[in-house]
């Protein structure tokens, strides 16, 4: 069964450090993207970086990248320099290439991340 | 930027009213999602419409109902509202089918309480 796994509720990390959010899936399907999104408390989710299933190179978005490593089926998501603005919850999902119309997404439970001063 | 908007942002009804969650996006995508998001479940999928009048079921669907009569607006409808359904809602859209690659934006969720 598709599955993604979130193992950290929460985290503390101190403001200019880097972060490593953990993420593992599970599917048999060869075809999948990843993604990252970021909550904030205002509630919207904010999407930070994908990774599809035949990239050979990590993702990066500015100070976010996806650490991908296929084999052991774990996609961690690496915030360099922390920022306050960082706190929020953060959800790791999973997009499968099956059929159908339209790509549905898998999501984990999330890991609420403080970033302190 | 993609725009995605929800009716309301706090929402409080009784049980067995009928509740309408509206959600509009200005991008014109193809497809549209209805989530809700409980503390240790993540987000889970209600329904979501791959174009105008059509509509699948996701994982949880009972209990809900969909209307997509124009492109750009998608209705979760609680025919009678029960205080399971006390949650956050959150709405998506993405544009034309690539598999797996379509990223989904979403709006900023209406908090429904439902006494």
């Amino acid at each position: 069964a598709q599955k993604i796994t979130q193992t950290q509720p929460g985290m503390f990390v101190q403001e200019k450090e880097a972060v490593t959010l953990d993420c593992t899936y599970d599917t048999s399907d060869p075809s999948y993207g990843l993604f990252w999104y970021k909550q904030p408390s205002s509630g919207e989710m904010i999407f930070l970086i994908y990774q599809g299933s035949y990239d050979q190179q990590n993702a990066t978005e500015g100070r976010y990248s996806l650490n991908f490593q296929k084999a052991r089926k774990s996609a961690n998501l690496v915030i360099s320099a922390s920022q306050l603005g960082d706190s929020a919850m953060y959800f790791c999902a999973m997009s499968l290439g099956g059929g159908g119309a339209t790509n549905k997404l898998i999501f984990g439970t999330g890991t609420l991340l403080a970033v302190q001063p | 930027d993609v725009k995605v908007t929800q009716s309301s942002r706090y929402l409080v009804k009784r049980t067995g009213e009928k509740v309408f969650l509206e959600c509009v996006q200005d991008m014109d995508h193809e497809n549209m999602f209805w989530y809700r998001q409980d503390p240790g479940l993540g987000l889970r999928l209600i329904y979501f419409s791959y174009d105008v009048k059509m509509k699948e079921k996701g994982d949880i669907p009972e209990g809900y109902s969909v209307s997509r009569e124009k492109k750009e607006r998608f209705s979760l409808i609680l025919e009678s509202a029960s205080t399971n359904q006390t949650s956050m809602y959150l709405c998506a859209s993405s544009p034309y089918y690539r598999p797996f690659t379509d990223t989904q934006y979403f709006g900023p969720g209406t908090r429904l309480t439902v006494l």
